[in-house]
């Protein structure tokens, strides 16, 4: 069964810095992997998705995340931080190929943008 | 399109109470999906639905928890009795594929 691992429970980043948010996942098939946002107080909301095709995926807010299926990561990354991207994150996997199973999401990763 | 829309937004109730979360999926979405996130826990699959069935109800922590989904615009998540370890947030997600998952905000459930 698939599995996600964020390495990183907590992230402090300053303003205007680049971040990457890790995401390791366990699956031995292929997989579809996203990347979900929770503001505070409110539900998930889709950032980005790999299903297929260029495993370089660009997302909302400025965020992309590149699958690397060798090293099964799916790392998300930021080139400047807002203020506002403080959140938590969220990846998730899937396998399409084991029949219509729901996303199997990371614990996620705390984002806090320091001024 | 409203989203996925839940109720109430927040509940306290004191244990041993019954408590009813809802939720209105978005319109043509055939999946529904119950989560609950804590702290320890984060983020948990509790049951899903495919066209009004259940299908995978292996996360429902014990019978006092149950979900119902009469029709296609309409689940509800009943928890009775409930107990203050049911502290959490409640989310519903509905989808049109098993992917595209949109979320609601929540409910945030507080037994005293």
């Amino acid at each position: 069964a698939q599995s996600v691992t964020q390495l990183d429970s907590q992230v402090p980043v300053f303003e205007e810095a680049p971040v990457e948010l890790r995401c390791n996942y366990s699956s031995s098939v292929s997989v579809y992997l996203f990347w979900y946002v929770q503001y505070p107080n409110q539900g998930l909301q889709l950032l980005l998705k790999y299903l297929s095709g260029s495993t370089l995926v660009k997302g909302i807010n400025g965020f992309e995340a590149e699958f690397n299926k060798s090293q099964t990561s799916f790392h998300l990354r930021k080139p400047s931080v807002h203020i506002s991207d403080t959140a938590e994150y969220f990846c998730a996997v899937s396998e399409p190929d084991s029949g219509n199973t729901p996303l199997v999401f990371g614990k996620g990763t705390r984002l806090s943008v320091i001024a | 399109d409203a989203g996925v829309i839940q109720s109430p937004r927040h509940e306290v109730t004191e244990m041993g109470q019954e408590v009813t979360l809802r939720c209105k999926p978005i319109s043509g979405h055939d999946y529904l999906f119950w989560y609950r996130q804590t702290m320890m826990r984060g983020l948990e699959l509790l049951i899903y639905f495919n066209n009004n069935v259940p299908i995978d109800d292996s996360g429902m922590p014990e019978d006092r928890f149950s979900a119902k989904m009469p029709n296609a615009s309409f689940s509800t998540l009943k928890i009775q009795p409930s107990e203050p370890r049911d502290s959490a947030v409640y989310f519903c997600a509905s989808s049109f594929s098993i992917y595209g998952y949109t979320f609601g905000s929540g409910t945030r459930l507080t037994v005293v």
